[in-house]
């Protein structure tokens, strides 16, 4: 089955800079890879998606990239704000009939002023 | 529009108790979903249901029970409580099927089993 590793497990950062956040996926089939945001104590909540036909997709400082062949997708954060602080997790939809959607562990972002 | 809500929002149960986690969506939603969230593990899917009176085990269904009671409702039961099942549990639907499209997260729960 599909295996999703992300990386960095935390990403400090100071207000204004950038923040990159990187996933790899191991099954090739897969095809749909959403970023989930989880403020503390709130639901996850998805900030942004890329299917496989697409290799870069954005919306306004955020966007992420996908490299098929590399089998890895980011997600890049530009002009980072402190209500950018919380745990963001990539994930991998296995394609097919009876594929499920694998998330990786999360990344907490802490975004200093 | 409420979107997903699910009851009750903390729950502290004693081994072997059980104990069923209520969920209902209002965007008539054909999936619906169970996960559970544990530090450093992610999310991981329990249960999916595409429609009402059909379930798919998830990555980590033991010892755990669903109802795909009708097209709103999708329930959760823990037949008899393990400390190993302490855990966050979201409930979500989505558009589209099995994951392949956005999915809309309820509150969650968090349980204790002690």
């Amino acid at each position: 089955g599909e295996n999703v590793e992300q990386h960095p497990s935390t990403l400090s950062v100071q207000e204004g800079d950038s923040a990159v956040i990187k996933c790899t996926y191991s099954d090739s089939a897969s095809n749909y890879f959403p970023w989930y945001k989880q403020e503390l104590g709130k639901r996850p909540q998805l900030i942004i998606d890329i299917r496989s036909n697409v290799g870069e997709k954005k919306d306004q400082r955020i966007a992420v990239t996908l490299n098929k062949t590399a089998k890895h997708f980011s997600l890049h954060i530009t002009e980072t704000q402190p209500e950018d602080s919380a745990v963001y997790f990539c994930a991998a939809f296995e394609g097919g009939s009876q594929g499920n959607l694998i998330f990786g562990k999360g990344t907490k972002l802490s975004v200093k002023p | 529009n409420a979107g997903v809500t699910q009851t009750p929002k903390f729950q502290v149960l004693k081994t072997g108790q059980s104990m069923t986690l209520q969920c209902a969506q209002d965007m008539n939603h054909n999936s619906m979903y169970w996960y559970r969230q544990d530090p450093g593990m992610g999310l991981r899917l329990i249960y999916y249901s595409a429609s009402e009176g059909t379930t798919d085990k998830g990555e980590v269904p033991n010892g755990y029970n669903v109802s795909r009671l009708n097209k709103r409702e999708f329930s959760l039961r823990l037949e008899s409580a393990a400390p190993s099942q302490t855990s966050v549990y979201f409930c979500a639907s989505s558009e589209g099927g099995r994951g392949a499209s956005p999915l809309h997260f309820g509150n969650g729960t968090r349980l204790t089993v002690t």
